[in-house]
């Protein structure tokens, strides 16, 4: 597509279910970027992809977190037992290369756990 | 570890003036400045960078400028416009040392009419 699609655009779950966020970056691009965005705050960086690789897992707040990505492509952001803390908007991103200052950003994909 | 903060959370600007929003950084080790905007319900989106290794770099409306003496950066505005009502945000891109962006807090810009 033209363009980082994010799916869900929208999950109210409730607490201590599981949850799987969706990102399909540009066609091409071989690396991709999840960030977490908390209301009214800046980007918290959760993890990067170099093809289905993920060389930098260090952002992930907790082990209830993983990603991975297949056919340097889609990408699955995961949380398990969500609680009440990881409600926030989850933005992907992709770039033509690896440590790009160019990204490019899906709309997000907003989380309310209840 | 890297910090990079914004002097004021939200800056209120006469439409038609010129807006200037600031950025402190920590980490003199970086490569790259860059500043994101982010409109709302939306992702952000690059306008700029710049080098390291420049002090000033000019873009379609927006200048940015790079202080390394007093760690500061700044993204200036010409002439606002409504459309400008946006979350701006500083990055750095610490290149080969890392692969990934680091995004500041985020300066809420708000014209007034």
């Amino acid at each position: 597509g033209a363009g980082v699609s994010q799916s869900p655009s929208n999950k109210v779950t409730e607490k201590g279910k599981d949850v799987e966020l969706r990102c399909d970056p540009i066609s091409g691009h071989t690396a991709l970027y999840w960030y977490r965005q908390r209301l009214g705050q800046g980007l918290e960086f959760l993890i990067y992809f170099q093809g289905n690789s993920a060389p930098d897992k260090s952002g992930l707040p907790s082990d209830r977190f993983s990603a991975e990505r297949t056919g340097e492509s889609v990408s699955t952001l995961t949380i398990q037992r969500t609680q009440q803390e990881d409600s926030a908007v989850y933005l992907c991103a992709s770039s033509l290369l690896i440590g790009a200052n160019v990204l490019t950003f899906g709309a997000g994909s907003r989380l309310t756990v209840l | 570890g890297e910090s990079v903060g914004l002097h004021l959370p939200t800056l209120s600007v006469q439409e038609g003036d010129n807006s200037i929003i600031n950025c402190a950084y920590s980490n003199s080790a970086s490569d790259y400045f860059i500043w994101y905007k982010q409109e709302s319900g939306k992702g952000p989106q690059f306008i700029i960078d710049i080098r390291s290794n420049m002090d000033k770099r000019q873009g379609q409306r927006v200048t940015v400028l790079l202080n390394k003496t007093v760690k500061h950066l700044s993204l200036q505005i010409a002439a606002t416009q409504p459309g400008d009502s946006a979350v701006y945000f500083c990055a750095v891109n610490w290149g080969d040392r890392d692969d990934k962006i680091i995004f500041g807090k985020g300066t809420r810009l708000h014209i007034l009419p």
